[in-house]
């Protein structure tokens, strides 16, 4: 069964701290891995895209890992700030005919606090 | 700017009502999608067009019906047969690409929430 496991579920951390977010994934075939931030009431906004020959992204403060073949990928955040504080989504795209198929985690609350 | 919009942003439905959500891009895309989003779990596709008169269930279509008369446009209606209708649902769209999603990202609009009355 196709799935995508985040951790932790939520995680709360002090503004300028780093974290790191988890998520492994059982997805096959395997196309690309995706990290999206969805602020509370707002749609997600893509953070980065990586395909299995990609075992490192970056997009600002935001750093994406890669391994393709342990099938984990973690988004490590660095200073944190108060505008952090989001759910953030890891999602695998299938390798499909029309349309392509996403499978979406269920994502991590992080909290920023001062 | 370029985006997706979706209205309204609340709605509410009567006991054997069906209710109509909107959504409209002007990113020129050919792909949109639309999605469930309840709380604890992943987004869940309903159904998605690759291009004009053409749309395909996605995993929980039951209940959905959707048309796509226009590349812009992609109304998600809500029957009276989806007994459990409470959720947030979010549309999205992409360049349509042969082979599958490719590298392209999905644009969200800032989604619907929709309750029961």
């Amino acid at each position: 069964k196709n799935q995508v496991e985040q951790s932790p579920q939520s995680l709360i951390i002090l503004e300028g701290k780093n974290c790191t977010l988890q998520c492994n994934y059982t997805v096959s075939p395997f196309s690309n891995l995706r990290w999206y931030k969805q602020d509370t009431g707002r749609g997600p906004v893509s953070l980065t895209i990586m395909t299995f020959s990609e075992n490192t992204k970056s997009n600002g403060r935001y750093t994406a890992t890669l391994d393709a073949d342990t099938k984990q990928s973690s988004l490590h955040i660095t200073a944190s700030q108060l505008s952090d504080s989001a759910s953030y989504i890891c999602v695998v795209a299938l390798i499909y005919n029309q349309g392509g198929k996403l499978i979406f985690g269920q994502g991590t609350e992080l909290s920023v606090k001062p | 700017d370029g985006g997706i919009t979706q209205s309204p942003k609340y709605l509410f439905r009567k006991e054997g009502q069906n209710v109509t959500l909107s959504c409209e891009q002007n990113l020129n895309h050919d792909a949109m999608y639309w999605y469930r989003q309840d709380p604890g779990q992943g987004l869940r596709l309903i159904y998605y067009s690759q291009i004009v008169n053409d749309f395909q269930k996605g995993d929980i279509a039951e209940g959905y019906s959707v048309s796509r008369e226009k590349k812009e446009s992609f109304p998600l209606t809500v029957t009276s047969a989806q007994k459990n209708p409470t959720a947030f649902y979010l549309c999205a769209s992409t360049t349509r690409l042969v082979g599958g999603l490719g590298v392209k990202p999905q644009h969200f609009g800032d989604g619907t929430r929709l309750s029961i009355l």
